[in-house]
């Protein structure tokens, strides 16, 4: 079983600052996956980061990256930078066996002009 | 490559009727999973089809069935609608093989159904 919380519902930024999602999972694997996905107004959910929960190394891609402490079942996305076009909801996931997603409960991010 | 696509964008119907949703995998993957998303909450995991079959299933009834075809794209088939099966479902396609774990799934757009 997994679980995925978010405890923030709404954030919001300015434009070219830097804002911090949290998530926090419990999982009863010990090889998982856990994602960030992006849903903008037109619905489309964007895959905007990964991370394997064997390497310790953060992921990073572009403006997005990851704050993943495992032992804290903690796993944190940063966007720098921020721009207009990062205000959607986002969406932490636990990815387990089989490939069955578990989603958080969503944040909310506005980037403001 | 193609992305992943979904049919109808949109559809409403009547309590106690059926309804079959649409989905076309993304080029190269052979795995299809479709989620519920109901408004303002995350996604929530229906089932999962590889090699035509049902490989895992949420906690949703039997009335919520579905099919994967050779060319593995799929279909989602909800029999005795429920006012509570109003939401936006999604079909997320990835590429899966014997034995690994999770994986990147690539979401479509979504078919937004309505039940009055």
């Amino acid at each position: 079983a997994q679980t995925v919380t978010q405890s923030q519902p709404e954030m919001s930024v300015q434009e070219a600052e830097t804002v911090t999602l949290s998530c926090t999972y419990d999982t009863s694997e010990n090889n998982y996956y856990l994602f960030w996905y992006k849903q903008p107004p037109s619905r489309q959910m964007i895959l905007v980061i990964r991370q394997e929960a064997y390497k310790q190394q953060n992921a990073t891609e572009n403006r997005f990256s990851v704050n993943f402490q495992k032992a804290a079942k903690s796993f944190s996305l940063k966007i720098s930078d921020s721009q207009l076009g990062d205000t959607a909801m986002y969406f932490c996931a636990g990815g387990t066996s089989y490939g069955k997603l578990t989603f958080g409960q969503g944040t909310i991010l506005t980037v403001h002009p | 490559e193609t992305g992943v696509t979904q049919s109808p964008t949109h559809l409403i119907k009547t309590r106690g009727q059926q309804v079959t949703l649409r989905c076309s995998s993304q080029s190269g993957h052979n795995t299809v999973s479709w989620y519920q998303q109901a408004l303002g909450q995350g996604p929530q995991f229906i089932f999962q089809y590889y090699r035509e079959e049902e490989n895992g299933r949420g906690n949703f009834p039997p009335r919520f069935s579905g099919l994967q075809f050779p060319n593995y794209s799929s279909e989602l088939n909800v029999n005795a609608l429920e006012l509570d099966d109003s939401a936006l479902y999604l079909c997320a396609s990835s590429f899966l093989t014997s034995g690994s774990k999770s994986h990147e799934q690539y979401f479509g757009p979504g078919t937004r159904l309505t039940v009055t």
